[in-house]
């Protein structure tokens, strides 16, 4: 079956710093990559997609590229905000089957 | 103008009683699904519903049954509730195949 194996948390930055939270996924075929974002107290939203390889999704200085070869889904940022804390969950699939990783706590610091 | 809600917000009750959680979406979307997250964020889905029709059930315990009386409309009635299952269950809801979900804010369920 699918699974997505991300970077066990938490992570904790100081504002300014880069950004890399690695994501891992095996599945049959080709399947649609996401990273969602979940702030306190919130349900997920969807942060960035990748339909096909090489494929690069971005999103509020968020990027992040389907690499087939690797079979990976690397989410990084330039330079991360206070704003930015929340937990980031990578998945793979489509919207009827989507598998998700378990989770990475980002906490960032003033 | 909330895209997808759900009610109650938070659920404390015994072990034993039965409860429902209500969901509803307003974006048009023709699926519509329940996850549940565990204390250590572990998200698993366990319902989905297109067009009123079951098309996802996974390992679920026949304690948890889903109605969706419309398309836009998607509960969950859990019976005899156990320690076990308390988490966080959230509705969602997507216009079609490799559409982005759109999740509701959550119900923390808590069995005591």
């Amino acid at each position: 079956g699918n699974s997505v194996t991300q970077m066990e948390g938490p992570v904790t930055l100081s504002e300014e710093a880069f950004l890399t939270i690695n994501c891992t996924y095996t599945a049959t075929g080709y399947p649609s990559l996401f990273w969602y974002v979940q702030y306190p107290g919130e349900g997920l939203q969807l942060l960035l997609k990748a339909t096909k390889a090489d494929d690069k999704g971005s999103n509020k200085g968020f990027e992040a590229t389907y690499r087939k070869e690797t079979t990976s889904f690397h989410l990084e940022k330039g330079s991360v905000q206070v704003s930015d804390s929340a937990v980031y969950f990578c998945a793979s699939g489509s919207a009827r089957q989507l598998t998700f990783g378990s989770g990475t706590q980002l906490t960032v610091l003033p | 103008d909330t895209a997808v809600s759900q009610t109650p917000k938070y659920l404390v009750t015994q072990m034993g009683n039965d409860k429902s959680i209500k969901c509803e979406q307003n974006l048009g979307h023709d699926t519509m699904y329940w996850y549940k997250q565990d204390s250590k964020k572990f998200l698993k889905i366990m319902f989905s519903y297109n067009n009123k029709e079951l098309i996802i059930n996974e390992t679920v315990p026949n304690r948890f049954s889903p109605k969706s009386p419309d398309k836009a409309h998607l509960n969950l009635h859990i019976n005899s509730l156990e320690l076990g299952d308390s988490a966080v269950y959230f509705c969602a809801s997507s216009r079609m195949v490799d559409s982005p979900l759109h999740f509701g804010n959550g119900t923390r369920l808590t069995v005591t």
